[in-house]
């Protein structure tokens, strides 16, 4: 069976600061992997997935993440932050048929 | 139209109602899920149709009937809902193609059972 885990349930940044989610998983086979965001009241809206292919994947908002297989890990990563990216960041995995593994979520705050 | 859609966006039912959320989508997306999220929780997958055929159940308890009368279109029906079911519930879709796993939320109808 596979699992996510998100080390960090909340990180505060300042405005402007770079930041890193982190997310690990468990799995025998291979996998595919999201990172979603959901802003209060709201659904979830997609980031970025590794399929296959090159190991650092970039998304929307200026987010990035890199797949490191002998590690397990999908760290998201931003450069430097935003007031508006204060949100919930969900990992999730798969390996098909349409079942979606979420990790606990990281509540991002950003602070002025 | 690149988005899924959910309706209603607010709903307030009492235990021995019955009621239907509706999520549409128009993308050709041929797989759509139904989750459940409770607050500070992650999605939990209720619901999977494949090709407008059931191929998951997550052992939902059966006053949360889903249907799928087309490719664009899922509704769930609730009837008898206890007041731990007041969430909100999550539509997704993914397409049919190299894509597949990749699913697609809609912004969720919350639920609130008196």
């Amino acid at each position: 069976a596979q699992s996510v885990t998100q080390l960090d349930s909340q990180v505060p940044v300042f405005e402007e600061a770079p930041v890193e989610l982190r997310c690990n998983y468990s799995s025998s086979v291979s996998v595919y992997l999201f990172w979603y965001v959901q802003y209060p009241n709201q659904g979830l809206q997609l980031l970025l997935k590794y399929l296959s292919g090159s190991t650092l994947v970039k998304g929307i908002n200026g987010f990035e993440a890199e797949f490191n297989k002998s590690q397990t890990s999908f760290h998201l990563r931003k450069p430097s932050v935003h007031i508006s990216d204060t949100a919930e960041y969900f990992c999730a995995v798969t390996v098909g048929g349409g079942k979606l593994i979420f990790g606990q979520g990281t509540e991002l705050s950003v602070k002025p | 139209d690149t988005e899924v859609t959910q309706t209603p966006k607010h709903l307030v039912m009492g235990m021995t109602n019955k009621k239907s959320l509706k999520c549409e989508q128009h993308m050709g997306h041929r797989a759509m899920y139904w989750y459940k999220q409770k607050a500070k929780k992650p999605p939990e997958l209720m619901f999977v149709y494949s090709y407008e055929k059931l191929s998951i159940n997550e052992s939902v308890p059966s006053r949360f009937s889903p249907e799928c009368p087309n490719s664009s279109l899922l509704n769930l029906h609730l009837h008898a809902l206890q007041p731990e079911d007041s969430a909100l519930y999550l539509c997704a879709s993914s397409p049919p193609s190299l894509d597949s796993e990749t699913q697609y939320f809609g912004p969720g109808t919350r639920l609130l059972v008196l």
